[in-house]
């Protein structure tokens, strides 16, 4: 398996643009989270989902970020409209029946809004 | 909710010395408790964790201990070498009432040669 897999994995634009995050997560997981990781307040859970369902969405800063799992093996993190101090790293991780337990992280996004 | 935190920020160790890294959480309630290594540009990867109704696990060379009554862990590395050199995460969670994972404020490791 290629582990989690996440694109693209940096990504520059410019403030006030939409930007999109994609992930696949490992084959057979049934839980998939994104985090976003800054050096101010470090690794940050934005949403999970559990069989495609978004179980907890509170970590999501603002309107602005959203996110989809259309299927078992693709989730996106949209941010519209990009802000500069949405400037990050977001990983994607995924785990199979044990919620956090044995995650495994994606690559990450490196995210840079000018 | 949970917080977590993690000392010290950094660590600087002669290679073959030991490294302590220590957490402590405050939702006496968590019963998971993994630690993840990130290597400079590279994802966060588990290296070993530990539930609450153990008090140590150890692994080669690295251990966890868990003391539930002080809600302290502590990661311990010994006979440390230049490739252990990474920041180190701790994190908490209540599996069995939520999923998420509270992470510490991570230590980087140096391990001089």
């Amino acid at each position: 398996d290629a582990g989690v897999i996440q694109s693209p994995r940096h990504e520059v634009t410019e403030m006030g643009q939409e930007v999109t995050l994609r992930c696949k997560p490992i084959s057979g997981h049934d839980y998939l989270f994104w985090y976003r990781q800054t050096m101010m307040r470090g690794l940050e859970l934005l949403i999970y989902f559990n069989n495609n369902v978004p179980i907890d969405d509170s970590g999501m800063p603002e309107d602005r970020f959203s996110a989809k799992m259309p299927n078992a093996s693709f989730s996106t993190l949209k941010i519209q409209p990009s802000e500069p101090r949405d400037s990050a790293v977001y990983f994607c991780a995924s785990s199979l029946g044990a919620g956090v337990e044995k995650l495994f992280f994606g690559s990450g996004t490196q995210l840079s809004v000018l | 909710g949970e917080n977590v935190e993690q000392h010290p920020s950094t660590l600087s160790v002669q290679e073959g010395d030991s490294a302590v890294i220590k957490c402590t959480y405050s939702d006496s309630a968590s019963n998971y408790f993994p630690w993840y290594k990130q290597e400079l540009g590279k994802r966060p990867q588990l290296i070993i964790d530990i539930r609450s109704n153990v008090g140590e696990k150890k692994d080669q060379r690295i251990a966890v201990t868990l003391n539930k009554t002080a809600k302290h862990f502590s990661l311990h590395i010994t006979e440390t070498q230049p490739e252990d050199s990474a920041v180190y995460f701790c994190a908490a969670s209540k599996t069995d009432s939520s999923y998420k994972l509270i992470f510490g404020s991570g230590t980087r490791l140096l391990v001089r040669p």
